[in-house]
């Protein structure tokens, strides 16, 4: 298997320039995760889904932030307008039951 | 919003020496999960345990869980070089959401 794959791995954008992640779970999990990784605030659950439902979004940081799972083998997380603070490290994790499994990130830094 | 806070932030010990890491959360629980991340990578899994369970063991891995203090503890005995990473503890409460603290950074001397 080749694991939760994340793309693209690095990101460099301008403020105000949309930017999209992109994730691809384990085929046959059926929950999703994204994190946000900053040195201040740690990892930040920001949604999560549930057999590609969204149960909880609270953390997201505001209406700049969108994501979607349209499919059980694909999710993305989309920013737009991006700002500088949004720099951080972009983790997608997938479960099948309570274990998560990680991908390996992408590096977003808004310039 | 952090859920566990993990204690110390960071440690540094001799190789072979034993390492232990706390967690304490704030709400009730489903599981309590260990994982570890090396410079750049994504988390890895490293144990669970449930909330009616109090000790679990892996290898060198020994966790431990007071649910009546709402704390975890996570030992990692004969240290190797290859242990050095942070350590997060994570947790599983009834609605699935899974919540992280901020870590333990260990750092192995040889």
């Amino acid at each position: 298997d080749a694991g939760v794959i994340q793309s693209p791995r690095h990101e460099v954008t301008e403020m105000g320039q949309e930017v999209t992640l992109r994730c691809k779970p384990i085929s046959g999990h059926n929950s999703l995760f994204w994190y946000r990784q900053t040195m201040m605030r740690g990892l930040e659950l920001l949604i999560y889904f549930n057999n590609n439902v969204p149960i909880d979004d609270s953390g997201m940081p505001e209406d700049r932030f969108s994501a979607k799972m349209p499919n059980a083998s694909f999710s993305t997380l989309k920013i737009q307008p991006s700002e500088p603070r949004d720099s951080a490290v972009y983790f997608c994790a997938s479960s099948l039951s309570e274990k998560l499994f990680f991908g390996s990130g992408t590096q977003l830094s808004v310039l | 919003s952090q859920q566990g806070e993990e204690d110390p932030q960071a440690l540094s010990i001799q190789e072979g020496e034993n390492a232990t890491m706390n967690c304490s959360y704030k709400t009730s629980i489903n599981n309590l999960q260990w994982y570890r991340q090396n410079s750049g990578r994504g988390l890895v899994h490293l144990i669970l345990i449930r909330s009616n369970e109090r000790e679990k063991h892996s290898g060198r891995l020994r966790v431990t869980l007071d649910t009546s203090k709402k704390s975890s503890s996570l030992l990692i005995t004969a240290s190797r070089a290859a242990d050095t990473a942070s350590y997060f503890c994570a947790t599983e409460s009834r609605d699935d959401k899974i919540i992280f603290g901020k870590g333990t950074r260990l750092h192995i001397l040889p």
